[in-house]
């Protein structure tokens, strides 16, 4: 079964600065879709970045980045210049495909502060 | 124009009551899905629907009964409420169910039962 592990539950750092969530998950399948999902005191979820599985190259948007290291089995958020609107829950999350449908697999979350 | 809307955001009600929440969708998904968000921040999987068809049904009490009239439309309805039934339910949509396809999801609907 595929599981997804944030082992962060919770983190802070000032604004401006980076800071890098971690992500490891576990699976069998050879190709697959790993998402970054944030989550404003709002509620609403909103995707951040995704990454496919058989392209080596990290994914980036704008001050998001991921490092994508397949063998590892990691999946880290990496956001620069945070803001204070970055301060949100983050999710990262396994696109699991099953014979009919397909299925986000979350893991905990990691709760970010951004401090001024 | 909301891409996925869900009514009603909050909802409280007491153990026992039948309650529907809806969701639509105006992106022309073809595949549409329910997540439940517990008290922990905890997602995970209720049901998803293809063209108006289930083809995802996680281990769900058969209370909890999705409807989809048509493919822009998923509607949850749970009977019989239960304390453990509170929590924040999404919505999502997706263009199909392949697994490059992102998942658009509305903005959730908090279950209170009291």
């Amino acid at each position: 079964a595929q599981t997804v592990t944030q082992s962060q539950p919770e983190m802070s750092v000032q604004e401006a600065e980076t800071v890098t969530l971690s992500c490891t998950y576990d699976t069998s399948e050879s190709n697959y879709y790993l998402f970054w999902y944030k989550q404003p005191p709002s509620r609403q979820m909103i995707l951040v970045i995704r990454q496919e599985a058989y392209k080596q190259q990290n994914a980036t948007e704008n001050r998001f980045s991921v490092n994508f290291q397949k063998a590892a089995k990691s999946f880290s958020l990496k956001i620069s210049d945070s803001q204070l609107g970055d301060t949100a829950m983050y999710f990262c999350a396994f696109m699991k495909l099953m014979e009919y449908g397909n299925k986000l697999v979350f893991g905990a979350g990691t709760i970010l502060r951004v401090k001024s | 124009d909301t891409a996925v809307s869900q009514t009603p955001k909050y909802l409280v009600t007491q153990m026992g009551n039948d309650k529907s929440i809806k969701c639509e969708q105006n992106l022309g998904h073809d595949t549409m899905y329910w997540y439940k968000q517990d008290s922990k921040k905890f997602l995970k999987i209720m049901f998803s629907y293809n063209n108006k068809e289930l083809i995802i049904n996680e281990t769900v009490p058969n209370r909890f009964s999705p409807k989809s009239p048509d493919k822009a439309h998923l509607n949850l309805h749970i009977n019989s409420l239960e304390l453990g039934d509170s929590a924040v339910y999404f919505c999502a949509s997706s263009q199909d169910w392949a697994e490059n396809t992102e998942a658009f999801f509305g903005q959730g609907t908090r279950l209170t039962v009291v």
